[in-house]
């Protein structure tokens, strides 16, 4: 089972529309959660990194929060654009990297 | 700043054949480079973590023999698929720690489509 799983698998919304992508996690001890995107093709890029204090962080429409209590972590994207179509990453860092199998978002006119 | 390059973007070989690709930290000193393997609709698979003037530490499963890897500047790393097969077309990504800066913050390159016929 892997450490860090991640909801739904795939995601269609449509454009203007929010929405809310899941991480749980099982990774002991924690260090560290960050989100990824990532488009086809390319490679991931961080959006958020959340330490075991932190809540909240924002990234302009991104807004990533934190439950180290019940290790979960969510991703909401306000206000989504045709651009934000990519798979999302998550990955906790421990005593190394666990990485989440994406979510593949696809936001469409 | 903090952007990493790769070199080729893509490339194609023939089986039994070597390909070298490398990873470069255009604006700043990477001590610490690692290399992924994502294959189709995955999410990234670590390979190795190199450390500038090291060897590098293989992650149970990967090759070493087969995954060559060299990081022999703190802005430069190689990863060389040796005796290529096809089942070794895959989609390699790596990513640079910066000099300095806490552990977790990775900076992606865009990684090389291998495709080994």
């Amino acid at each position: 089972k892997n450490q860090v799983e991640q909801s739904p698998q795939s995601l269609i919304i449509l454009e203007g529309k929010n929405c809310t992508l899941q991480c749980n996690y099982t990774v002991s001890p924690f260090s560290n959660l960050r989100w990824y995107k990532q488009d086809t093709g390319r490679g991931p890029v961080s959006l958020t990194i959340m330490t075991f204090s932190e809540n909240t962080k924002s990234n302009g429409r991104y807004t990533a929060t934190l439950d180290a209590d019940t290790k979960q972590s969510s991703l909401h994207i306000t206000a989504s654009q045709l651009s934000d179509s990519a798979s999302y990453i998550c990955v906790v860092s421990g005593n190394d990297m666990r990485f989440g199998a994406g979510t593949r978002l696809t936001v469409k006119p | 700043g903090a952007v990493v390059s790769q070199h080729p973007s893509w490339v194609i070989c023939k089986s039994g054949t070597s390909v070298k690709i490398e990873c470069r930290s255009l604006d700043f000193q990477a001590t610490t480079m690692f290399w992924y393997r994502q294959f189709p609709k995955q999410s990234l698979m670590l390979m190795a973590t190199s450390n500038e003037g090291s060897k590098a530490t293989y992650e149970q499963g990967v090759e070493k023999d087969k995954f060559l890897i060299n990081h022999a500047s703190l802005t430069l790393s190689t990863l060389t698929v040796t005796s290529a097969h096809p089942e070794d077309s895959s989609f390699y990504i790596c990513s640079a720690s910066r000099q300095g800066s806490l552990a977790y913050e990775q900076y992606f390159g865009p990684g090389t489509r291998l495709t080994v016929t």
